[in-house]
């Protein structure tokens, strides 16, 4: 069974342009997460998704970004226009379930660098 | 709002010997779950225990246990017989208990950056 794939692995955008991030989670998960790592700092919560609804948005930064997940299945998130603050690393997670542990399976992140 | 912290930037452990990774967390709830996840150079971040904050038992996976020590609101790793592939970054994560109504996000600590010498 595939694991959850996110693509493009790296990016180097210029401040001021845009950047789309995808997310393919584990087929047959409902539940899938957005987190970021900004260089030394923690791993942050950006958003959950249950299939295609936004569960929980709380962590989004700004309105700079815009996840979407059409059809419940791979998700992207877009930054536009990207900063240099939005620098770090963007990590999907996807899950079956909310219930019990809900343990949730990584991607490999995508290392977008702003400048 | 529940909080994870990792004191330790880094440690070294000898391959072969114990080494013991500390986390303290902060949370009002009384049920929750609590995990350790490696991320190895290679990125891929994967869940090396959990622990279910009801269970008074501490997990044990193989060469992994865990110290839970819930009215200290710590939750410390054990590696026994410690690996060169033990190598990576480990994040102590905090999760709510589900229930309607809440969010089932991760709390992350910082991390810690273990290095093994052969």
């Amino acid at each position: 069974e595939a694991g959850v794939t996110q693509f493009p692995s790296h990016s180097v955008i210029e401040k001021g342009q845009t950047v789309t991030l995808r997310c393919d989670p584990i087929s047959g998960h409902d539940n899938l997460y957005w987190y970021r790592r900004v260089m030394g700092k923690e791993i942050k919560f950006l958003l959950h998704f249950v299939k295609e609804s936004k569960q929980d948005e709380s962590g989004m930064p700004n309105n700079r970004f815009l996840a979407e997940r059409t059809g419940g299945t791979y998700s992207t998130l877009k930054v536009q226009p990207a900063e240099l603050e939005d620098s770090g690393v963007y990590f999907c997670a996807s899950s079956l379930t909310r219930q019990g542990a809900g343990e949730q399976y990584f991607g490999p992140g995508t290392r977008l660098t702003v400048t | 709002a529940q909080t994870v912290t990792q004191s330790q930037p880094e440690m070294s452990v000898q391959e072969a010997e114990t080494v013991t990774l500390s986390c303290t967390y902060d949370t009002s709830e009384s049920d929750y779950y609590l995990f350790w996840y490696k991320q190895p150079p290679s990125r891929q971040m994967i869940l090396v225990i959990r622990q279910e904050a009801y269970k008074q038992q501490n997990a044990t996976e193989n060469r992994f246990s865990v110290n839970f020590q819930k009215a200290a609101k710590s939750f410390s790793l054990k590696i026994s017989d410690s690996q060169l592939g033990d190598a990576a970054m480990y994040f102590c994560a905090y999760r709510n208990h589900w229930k309607e109504g809440a969010n089932s996000k991760l709390t992350f600590g910082k991390g810690i950056t273990l290095s093994v010498r052969p």
